[in-house]
């Protein structure tokens, strides 16, 4: 059982280039989610999907795309990456009805945007 | 506004002390609270939720809701616990997310 899985788990772009990451979990969660974490800010939710077909922005979209075509994928796209854009990235998922459970992590991906 | 903060970014304490993490928030309801722990260079894990009253790896959290105050406590810390905190909310609804406070970096000193 891998849970939430992440790839890749590293990247360096240079300004502009475009990117995806994937997030897949085997758990049959309905609800998805992709957060950054930067120094002394925390996590901001940046996209989110509660279901196959379905995408929302969160905090922090601009600049981000998302699509959520298979209910085990999560995918976030950077179309022009930017330096600002330089993070790590966190996927995460859930069940419906169990918000008192909290998410499921995965192991991020550390991205370097020069 | 639905908010956390965790006032303090880095803490140090001396192995064997008492360590206190402190979480604020504010929520219009009654929210789920709870705190994630992620070690160095590992993923976020749920390190304890307030609504089991459990304790996990001798932490202990409450909810003081006249307060909106959740805090992480320890009688007595380990190297091992050095890691990130975070506190966090979520609303009790099927569609609420996840809000998270900015960390606290926890270095326990030998």
């Amino acid at each position: 059982n891998a849970g939430v899985t992440q790839t890749p788990k590293f990247r360096v772009l240079k300004t502009g280039q475009s990117m995806t990451l994937l997030c897949a979990q085997d758990m049959n969660h309905e609800y998805m989610y992709w957060y950054r974490q930067d120094p002394g800010m925390g996590l901001r939710l940046i996209h989110y999907s509660v279901g196959e077909g379905t995408t929302a922005k969160g905090e922090v979209p601009d600049g981000y795309n998302v699509s959520r075509l298979k209910k085990q994928n999560f995918l976030l796209g950077l179309e022009s990456a930017a330096p600002s854009q330089t993070s790590v990235y966190f996927c995460a998922s859930r069940r419906p009805g169990t918000s008192n459970y909290g998410y499921t992590f995965g192991s991020g991906t550390r991205l370097t945007v020069v | 506004a639905q908010r956390v903060t965790q006032p303090e970014k880095l803490l140090s304490v001396f192995k064997g002390a008492p360590v206190e993490l402190k979480c604020n928030y504010s929520y219009s309801g009654s929210p789920e609270l709870f705190w994630y722990v992620q070690y160095s260079r590992q993923r976020l894990q749920l390190l304890l939720r307030h609504i089991s009253r459990e304790s996990i790896k001798g932490f202990t959290a409450d909810l003081n809701k006249g307060e909106t105050s959740f805090h992480l406590k320890k009688p007595f810390a380990q190297e091992e616990d050095s890691a990130m905190y975070y506190c966090a909310l979520s609303g009790k609804t099927s569609y609420d997310k996840v809000i998270f406070g900015p960390g606290t970096s926890l270095s326990v000193i030998p």
